[in-house]
């Protein structure tokens, strides 16, 4: 059972440039999450998606694009790199039911860095 | 929106003490409270989370307080060991569970030997 799972774990690009990250998750869990995490800024919700075909935004959306086409699967884009979007961006999923709000399982990570 | 203040940033206490890290937030919707434990260059990991109907929760070494009218909690770790060492993020979240975590800023917990 791999849980959250992040590719790519790093990359390097420059200014303009377009590239997506995936996550996938194999615990059927209905809602998932795009965080990113600066120095000294903790963790910021840029987009989250409650279940297949819907997507919401976060603290700091601007710039990233979000798609959730199918339930395990959160994909992040960015369209034209810009190095404020230097950062480690942190995927994760929670289950929706129960009687009420429930942990959220973080993946490894992506190591993005904008030149 | 949601606003989470975490006290404080960096705490070194000799192995064996207590720790105590704090956080206060804003909005009286949110109802509940996870810990996260971050090592350098991992992911966040759940330590222990309380819900707004709970005022202690305790699990082994780590317990977390929570006083809903004064909109804080608290962690707290006794007996520490040098693989306490991390980052610790509180982190608040609204009723209904579907809106992501506000974090707060973290706290860089040492442990001198």
């Amino acid at each position: 059972n791999a849980g959250v799972t992040q590719t790519p774990k790093f990359r390097v690009l420059k200014t303009g440039q377009s590239m997506t990250l995936l996550c996938a998750q194999d615990m059927n869990h209905e809602y998932m999450y795009w965080y990113r995490q600066d120095p000294g800024m903790g963790l910021r919700l840029i987009h989250y998606s409650v279940g297949e075909g819907t997507t919401a935004k976060g603290e700091v959306p601007d710039g990233y694009n979000v798609s959730r086409l199918k339930k395990q699967n959160f994909l992040l884009g960015l369209e034209s790199a810009a190095p404020s979007q230097t950062s480690v961006y942190f995927c994760a999923s929670s289950y929706s039911g129960g009687a009420g709000n429930q942990p959220q399982h973080f993946g490894d990570g992506t190591r993005l860095s904008i030149l | 929106g949601e606003n989470v203040e975490q006290h404080p940033s960096t705490l070194s206490v000799q192995e064996g003490d207590s720790a105590v890290i704090k956080c206060t937030y804003s909005d009286s919707a949110s109802n509940y409270f996870p810990w996260y434990k971050q090592e350098l260059g991992k992911r966040p990991q759940l330590i222990i989370d309380i819900r707004s109907n709970v005022g202690e929760k305790k699990d082994q070494r780590i317990a977390v307080t929570l006083n809903k009218t004064a909109k804080h909690f608290s962690l707290h770790i006794t007996e520490t060991q040098p693989e306490d060492s991390a980052v610790y993020f509180c982190a608040a979240r609204r009723s209904g569970g579907a809106d992501g975590l506000t974090f707060g800023k973290g706290t860089h917990l040492i442990i001198q030997p």
